[in-house]
């Protein structure tokens, strides 16, 4: 149980065009889901925290017109990149969690998504 | 805020012989500590959790953890590896009050040679 799921798993694309990655829970209703950034060799860092049904919050440095993140079910959150540049290619984690994202919570994670910016 | 040091980035060993997995953390609050696996293409499994009570902490495949306040580690250990484990683990930290914000370490790779 608690499986999440990322699509696409990898995705090559022109430096300007935007890119969409979709991050679903499939057996069970996420209401904080989050978003995480991984560089080769460094830790995930925590870009921004979503509830279904509200805005975002982002870390900070994260600039939200750049990653914008919608929540717009329990199931479903999307990371869109805009305008990606060749320094956003990167490993972008999302991870789910069934309540409001308390600290003892378990957050069940997806595998990722490579993205690769030309 | 908090931070979490993973001073080995490898950690090579036989299948069968003993592991330890080093972790220390800092934070100015009390915390809640967490290990995850990521095995090759697939996303992070919890492992195991410290939150309040015992400081030894049992996991999932036979792993355990023990948090030690007065040297601010959370070292992860199993007893007899098998293949299998061979993986990426992460130590990560939240303080324990408010939203959670995971705060992870770098990964250690262990690797089980048979």
């Amino acid at each position: 149980g608690a499986v999440v799921s990322q699509h696409p798993s990898w995705v090559i694309c022109k430096s300007g065009t935007s890119v969409k990655i979709e991050c679903r829970s499939l057996d069970f209703q996420a209401t904080t889901m989050f978003w995480y950034r991984q560089f080769p060799k460094q830790s995930l860092m925590l870009m921004a925290t979503s509830n279904e049904g509200s805005k975002a919050t982002y870390e900070q440095g994260v600039e939200k017109d750049k990653f914008l993140i919608n929540h717009a079910s329990l199931t479903l959150s999307t990371l869109t990149v805009t305008s990606a540049h060749p320094e956003d290619s990167s490993f972008y984690i999302c991870s789910a969690s069934l309540l409001a994202g308390g600290p003892r919570e378990t957050q069940y994670f997806g595998p990722g998504t490579r993205l690769l910016v030309l | 805020a908090q931070s979490v040091t993973q001073l080995d980035s490898q950690v090579p060993v036989f299948e069968e012989a003993p592991v330890e997995l080093r972790c220390n953390y800092s934070s100015s609050v009390s915390v809640y500590l967490f290990w995850y696996v990521q095995y090759p293409n697939q996303g992070l499994q919890l492992l195991l959790k410290y939150l309040s009570g015992s400081t030894l902490v049992k996991g999932i495949n036979g792993f355990e953890a023990e948090f030690n306040k007065s040297q601010t580690s959370f070292h992860l250990r199993k007893p007899s590896v098998h293949i299998s484990d061979t993986a990426e683990y992460f130590c990560a930290v939240t303080a324990n009050t408010g939203f959670q914000k995971l705060v992870f370490g770098t990964g250690t790779r262990l690797l089980v040679s048979p």
